[in-house]
């Protein structure tokens, strides 16, 4: 049983539009979520992450969204930027446990 | 300075036989984690060390897997009887203490194929 999905398998946008990348999870008890971004043949990169009492974080391009009545986040990038092709990994933790449980990640494809 | 690194990058062995695979976190980091990743899946916990002692090892997936880090630094990974199942990318990550909002940096990972 899935406890963080990402439903969307892949995504492709034109540069300099916004690229919106979803995440759902099932566990209430996460408080602390996370976006990774990877590579191929390289490991995840942490990319922004936000706390449960948040609703919202910003960091540059980057921004997520938390609704927590709908379990429910997304990381928007904008504007897109070709070097931003990668699988983008949604990521979950609870407070009372260090392991983070990850969804199956998005493969976004930047065109120029 | 220099992140998370794994060895070796790649390693094919047969069914049935031992592997040994190594992380090497960043240095100072106290907590260190092993991940799984499948052919399209995202990473799957292993295993997560606070210094030396293993505090949480419910991802192993049975008796065939064992991890150890006896000083506290490097860990090792260990498959005894490889399956074909095995084979997947481990992701070894570290943190500086394992707290809840610390961010955990991955290496670049293992890619281990067993035939």
């Amino acid at each position: 049983d899935q406890q963080v999905k990402q439903n969307s398998p892949s995504l492709s946008v034109q540069e300099g539009r916004i690229s919106i990348l979803n995440c759902d999870y099932t566990n209430s008890m996460f408080d602390y979520f996370l976006w990774y971004k990877k590579y191929p043949a390289e490991g995840p990169t942490f990319l922004i992450s936000i706390s449960s009492i948040k609703d919202k974080n910003e960091d540059g391009r980057f921004t997520v969204f938390l609704n927590k009545s709908a379990k429910h986040l997304s990381l928007h990038i904008v504007p897109s930027q070709p070097g931003d092709s990668a699988v983008y990994f949604c990521a979950a933790r609870s407070g009372g446990s260090e392991k983070l449980v990850f969804g199956k990640g998005t493969k976004l494809t930047v065109n120029p | 300075g220099a992140g998370v690194s794994q060895t070796p990058s790649n390693k094919v062995t047969e069914k049935g036989k031992y592997v040994e695979l190594r992380c090497d976190p960043i240095s100072g980091h106290t907590a260190l984690y092993w991940y799984r990743q499948s052919l399209g899946q995202g990473p799957e916990f292993l295993i997560y060390f606070q210094g030396t002692g293993a505090a949480d090892d419910s991802g192993l997936p049975n008796d065939r897997f064992f991890a150890v880090r006896p000083e506290g630094s490097v860990s090792t990974l260990k498959i005894q009887r490889t399956e074909r199942g095995d084979s997947a990318v481990y992701l070894c990550a570290s943190s500086l203490m394992g707290q809840l909002q610390e961010t955990q940096y991955f290496g670049p990972g293992t890619r281990l194929l067993v035939l």
